[in-house]
């Protein structure tokens, strides 16, 4: 059991580019999370999904966000045209159907708009 | 819209001192989880409570929910450097798996 892992764990862009971070969850957890986090503030539910089904997605989820796990395993989050308002930590967590409702995070991918 | 308030928000205490935070919701929750999160890195599972009036103990600390399912408890005995961080309680309600989190309690503890 490697834990769950975020890639990359620091990301510096530009406002307006594109970005996209990884997630590979615990091996063999179904359901896997993303939340944003800044700073003083708890972890906001961004989206989850149960294999490769997207099964809810918060309003803070605008257009410019899009989120795939496309067999299942690792899943990616994408931030079109970035804005300032976007810096955060992006945090990744997975959890696995039937074994209660414990959910895992990896350490997070910190995005700094510039 | 469910919420999630913790207080206090921040705590500063001696090593040695005892605290309680708590996690307080006018929402019912199917079950309640306690995190400790260290800054730069994602937030570690302390413990999970799911029965209305359950209490979990961990070593130094202990975890009470609320017999209506709606408010948390963490109690830590003779606090330690090593306690120091931002404590947040997170929560789903039935038949949802979106949790919810706290606005955490950043703690520090001073030798």
């Amino acid at each position: 059991d490697t834990g769950v892992s975020q890639d990359p764990r620091h990301k510096i862009t530009k406002r307006g580019q594109n970005v996209t971070f990884r997630c590979d969850p615990i091996s063999e957890h179904n359901r896997l999370y993303w939340y944003r986090q800044t700073l003083g503030q708890g972890p906001e539910f961004l989206t989850y999904f149960q294999n490769e089904a997207q099964l809810e997605k918060s309003r803070l989820l605008s257009d410019r966000f899009s989120a795939e796990r496309p067999k299942g395993s690792f899943s990616t989050l994408e931030i079109q045209r970035t804005e300032q308002g976007d810096s955060a930590m992006y945090l990744c967590a997975s959890s696995l159907v039937g074994q209660g409702p414990e959910q895992y995070f990896g350490p997070g991918t910190r995005l700094t708009v510039t | 819209t469910q919420l999630l308030e913790q207080s206090p928000q921040f705590l500063s205490i001696q090593e040695g001192e005892n605290l309680t935070v708590y996690c307080n919701s006018s929402s019912v929750f199917s079950s309640l989880q306690w995190y400790r999160q260290e800054p730069g890195e994602g937030p570690v599972l302390l413990v999970t409570v799911v029965t209305g009036g359950e209490v979990k103990k961990l070593k130094r600390l202990t975890f009470q929910f609320g017999d209506a399912r709606k408010d948390s408890s963490l109690h830590i005995t003779a606090a330690q450097t090593g306690d120091t961080g931002l404590y947040l309680c997170a929560g789903a309600g039935s038949g949802t798996y979106k949790y919810i989190f706290g606005t955490g309690t950043r703690l520090k503890v001073l030798a």
